[in-house]
């Protein structure tokens, strides 16, 4: 089982731009999560999803959308990156959302020139 | 606001016991989970408290005492391979993990 995927492992974008970071999951979790890990900062909860069919803001939205077509996939777009979305992006899920542990995807470590 | 204080760095020695604190502040308390996660890796789970008290699973045991908002990871009989960062997150009352910025644990031996 693989669990959870994340695609590309990492990658250089240039300012301006858009991309697409992919995740997949085949746990048929209902909860999927995206995170930001920045150098002495704690994870940081950009968006998540419920169940299929359903997005939620968290922490640090601005600049990122997501969507949840079905159970396995939950992609994160930039729409126009910034420098300052330079950072390791870690997709997770959980059973649902309710005090259940989240498994985390490899990660993607994505720059930003 | 919601914060999450754990020390940035340990240094302890291998065979030897550590104990990792953790203070939070959330709206609400949903639970207090911790994660490990080594180097360029991802986190992984280890453990869930949403009562008090303490939790033990083979070496490693955490505690909770939800009046103080703190917890503690207590691993035992420290082996090299558990040099990682140690990450305390608190659960609020809209299911979100409030995250620490993860304590560096450093064996030596």
């Amino acid at each position: 089982t693989a669990g959870i995927t994340q695609a590309p492992t990492s990658q250089i974008l240039a300012a301006g731009r858009s991309m697409t970071l992919r995740c997949t999951q085949d746990m048929r979790h209902n909860a999927m999560y995206w995170y930001r890990q920045d150098l002495g900062l704690g994870l940081r909860l950009i968006h998540y999803s419920n169940t299929a069919g359903t997005t939620g803001k968290g922490e640090v939205p601005d600049g990122y959308s997501v969507s949840r077509a079905n159970t396995d996939d939950f992609p994160l777009t930039l729409a126009s990156a910034v420098p300052s979305q330079t950072s390791v992006y870690f997709c997770a899920s959980s059973v649902q959302r309710e005090g259940a542990e989240q498994f985390f995807g490899p990660g993607t470590r994505l720059t930003v020139l | 606001g919601q914060n999450i204080d754990q020390p940035t760095e340990m240094t302890a020695t291998e065979g030897a016991i550590v104990q990792i604190n953790c203070t939070y502040q959330t709206s609400g308390f949903n639970g207090l989970f911790w994660y490990q996660q080594h180097a360029g890796e991802a986190p992984t789970f280890l453990s869930y408290n949403v009562l008090d008290g303490l939790e033990e699973k083979g070496r490693f045991s955490s505690f909770l005492s939800r009046s103080k908002g703190y917890s503690y990871l207590l691993l035992k009989e420290l082996q090299m391979k558990d040099s990682a960062s140690y990450l305390c997150a608190g659960m609020d009352s809209n299911y979100q993990l409030i995250w620490g910025a993860g304590t560096k644990l450093i064996i030596k031996p």
